[in-house]
């Protein structure tokens, strides 16, 4: 079946640290990756998104590269900053179209100034 | 609204008893998913509503969990004889098109069941 892993929490960093969030995945076919965060007191929201092997996504300064042959979508940020502090989500959807987004567990980040 | 909204955002019941969970989406939003967060799990694919189809209910644990939208717009998430382990924070999302590429959620319902 499908799933997603991430590497497990919490993270803790200080601001301007290179921050990396593992994440792998088990899929038939060519699935989606997403990765989503959720801050303090808010819904999940989209962070960025890859569709095809080899794209980047990239958003607020956060990049992940679909890497088919390793089946990962690792999260990178070159400096973090205390407002990054929150979870953040790995996820896959099966195909495009498809119904529903499959999730990790989640990687709680906290970045002290 | 503005976004997704829940509520109550936080329930507390007894073992045995019935809750129900609300959940509005974004206004023209037409597709609409719950999801389930418990404590060191990932989120949990409960169930998908699009349009006038038939929902998608593959990912309700028991025939306690039910759930239903009314109008195309709100949705209630009803657990019924609750659990212990039904405790956990439930999650709403929408989007606007059929497909998960984009989810808006909600702030969720923690619910704990003692």
């Amino acid at each position: 079946g499908n799933s997603v892993t991430q590497m497990e929490g919490p993270v803790t960093l200080s601001e301007e640290a290179f921050l990396t969030i593992n994440c792998t995945y088990t899929a038939t076919g060519y699935p989606s990756l997403f990765w989503y965060v959720q801050y303090p007191g808010e819904g999940l929201q989209l962070l960025l998104k890859a569709t095809k092997a080899d794209d980047k996504g990239s958003n607020k300064g956060f990049e992940a590269t679909y890497r088919k042959e390793t089946t990962s979508f690792h999260l990178e940020k070159g400096s973090v900053q205390v407002s990054d502090s929150a979870v953040y989500f790995c996820a896959l959807q099966r195909s495009q179209g498809a119904q529903k987004l499959v999730f990790g567990q989640g990687t709680r980040l906290t970045i002290n100034p | 609204g503005a976004g997704v909204s829940q509520s109550p955002s936080n329930k507390v019941t007894e073992k045995g008893k019935d809750v129900e969970l609300r959940c509005d989406p974004i206004s023209g939003h037409t597709a609409l998913y719950w999801y389930r967060q418990s404590l060191g799990q990932g989120l949990e694919f409960l169930i998908y509503f699009q349009g006038n189809s038939a929902p998608d209910k593959s990912g309700l644990p028991s025939d306690r969990f039910s759930a239903e939208r009314t109008g195309g717009s709100v949705s209630t998430l009803t657990i019924q004889r609750t659990q212990q382990e039904d405790s956990a924070v439930y999650l709403c999302a929408s989007s606007l098109v059929q497909g998960a590429e984009k989810l808006f959620f909600g702030s969720g319902t923690q619910l704990s069941v003692l």
